[in-house]
């Protein structure tokens, strides 16, 4: 069964450190991974997935199919990446789509 | 990016009325459309899954009869929400997506509040 884990329901870091989001998956195929942000009063958006391989807003995620991992990072937080951060998992052809539990992220100044 | 929008954005209705949402995919086909709950501060609950002309698909624990939900066309999904009551209060939200997306991915809607008194 597809599943998607994020271990930590709150993250809180000090504005400039290092953030890294947590995410582990069980899928018996190969997924395609995304994070999601939803920022205070505004709706879902993709962050990021992993088949571009992109950096958006200084943020990267790698898909780790060893580790079944697919980590995302920051080398230095800012207070406007606040907000709440989704994993998500597809099974292919957009069906079987699957979040995990969020993470909500907190950068202090 | 693909635009999705729901209607209406908040509702508020009596105890035992029904209350209809709509999803719809502006400018893409979505064959499949996602319904989901959340409470504040929580995480996204995937209510079902609807397929453009086939039933939707419930998870355990969601009453179909409950909470209707119709995927009619390409662009379009409903949720009806029968004899609400005021446990029924959430925030509601879409997604689309499919075959006729980019990478397979979700793009969502920007919810509806519903309060029910």
């Amino acid at each position: 069964a597809q599943r998607v884990t994020q271990p930590e329901k709150l993250l809180s870091v000090f504005k400039g450190a290092p953030v890294e989001l947590k995410c582990n998956y069980s899928y018996s195929g190969s997924p395609e991974l995304f994070w999601y942000v939803q920022y205070s009063r505004q709706r879902l958006q993709l962050l990021l997935r992993h088949i571009s391989r992109e950096s958006i807003k200084g943020f990267t995620a790698d898909l780790n199919k060893g580790e079944t991992s697919f980590h995302l990072k920051k080398p230095f937080a800012q207070e406007e990446d606040s907000a709440m951060y989704y994993c998500a998992l597809s099974g292919g052809s957009g069906q079987n789509f699957v979040f995990g539990p969020g993470t909500r992220l907190s950068v202090l100044p | 990016g693909a635009v999705v929008s729901q209607h209406p954005s908040r509702v508020i209705c009596k105890s035992g009325t029904s209350v209809k949402i709509e999803c719809r995919s502006l400018d893409f086909q979505a064959t499949t459309m996602f319904w989901y709950r959340q409470f504040p501060k929580q995480s996204l609950m995937l209510m079902a899954t609807s397929n453009e002309g086939s039933k939707a698909t419930y998870e355990q624990g969601v009453e179909k009869d409950k909470f209707l939900i119709n995927h009619a066309s390409l662009t379009l999904s409903t949720l009806t929400v029968t004899s609400a009551h005021p446990e029924d209060s959430s925030f509601y939200i879409c997604s689309a997506g499919g075959a006729g997306t980019p990478y397979n991915e979700q793009f969502f809607g920007p919810g509806t509040r519903l309060t029910v008194l």
